[in-house]
């Protein structure tokens, strides 16, 4: 156990619809990452939340928002799903913002049907 | 943008045999990390180095930083089927933000 909670663990939904991703990082840990995983690829950033505050941004679609509230915890929210959404995401915190050591939750399996 | 480029992007070996997979940019990073990730998991740090030039050691597996910190190796002796995952690797940009390669899928057959 990593220390990082990710819930759902596997999410199947339709195209159209709207799910929200939720993230628990590691006691302590101030930063949240969102990452998404295609099959077989490596990760694509996101975004990063430091203390509740958007820290810096990846390749984020304007169909996915994010937010981390005042007990730290994050959500990624997708809407309008597409075929293509189907992916892994991950959600990643460190202690402080920065290229810092990333701590990995175990992943959502997010299947768009 | 910076870029990392990793290869290869697939290795299938037989158990004991040594292997090497390489991170390289054109672009100097201030650290960078290799993580192992396995089926159904998240990525797991396996070091940071940060030095040019520096080398570490953990266990069969050997990491180096490249002399001008534009690349990084990682070398893998008597492989076992244990070592079978995606390795990624990550640079520290001047914003120390992380940089990602695409991974190599690394296979070990028994």
């Amino acid at each position: 156990d990593s220390g990082v909670t990710q819930t759902p663990k596997h999410l199947i939904t339709a195209t159209g619809q709207r799910v929200t991703l939720r993230c628990s990082p590691r006691s302590g840990d101030l930063s949240v990452y969102w990452y998404q995983q295609s099959l077989d690829q490596g990760l694509q950033f996101l975004i990063q939340y430091y203390n509740g505050e958007e820290r810096a941004k990846g390749n984020i679609l304007e169909r996915f928002s994010a937010q981390q509230f005042p007990d730290l915890h994050s959500e990624l929210n997708l809407s309008s799903l597409e075929l293509g959404d189907s992916a892994l995401y991950f959600c990643a915190s460190s202690a402080i913002t920065g290229a810092n050591v990333l701590t990995f939750g175990a992943g959502s399996r997010l299947t768009v049907l | 943008t910076q870029l990392l480029e990793q290869s290869p992007q697939f290795l299938s070996i037989q158990e004991g045999e040594n292997l090497t997979v390489y991170c390289n940019s054109s672009s100097v990073f201030s650290s960078l990390q290799w993580y192992r990730q396995e089926p159904g998991e998240g990525p797991v740090l396996l070091v940071t180095v940060v030095t040019g030039g520096e080398v570490k050691k953990l266990k069969r597996l050997t990491f180096q930083f490249g002399d001008a910190r534009k690349d990084s190796s990682l070398h893998i002796t008597a492989a076992q089927p244990g070592d079978t995952g995606l390795y990624l690797c990550a640079g520290a940009d001047s914003n120390y933000q992380l940089i990602w390669g695409a991974g190599t899928k690394l296979i070990i057959k028994p």
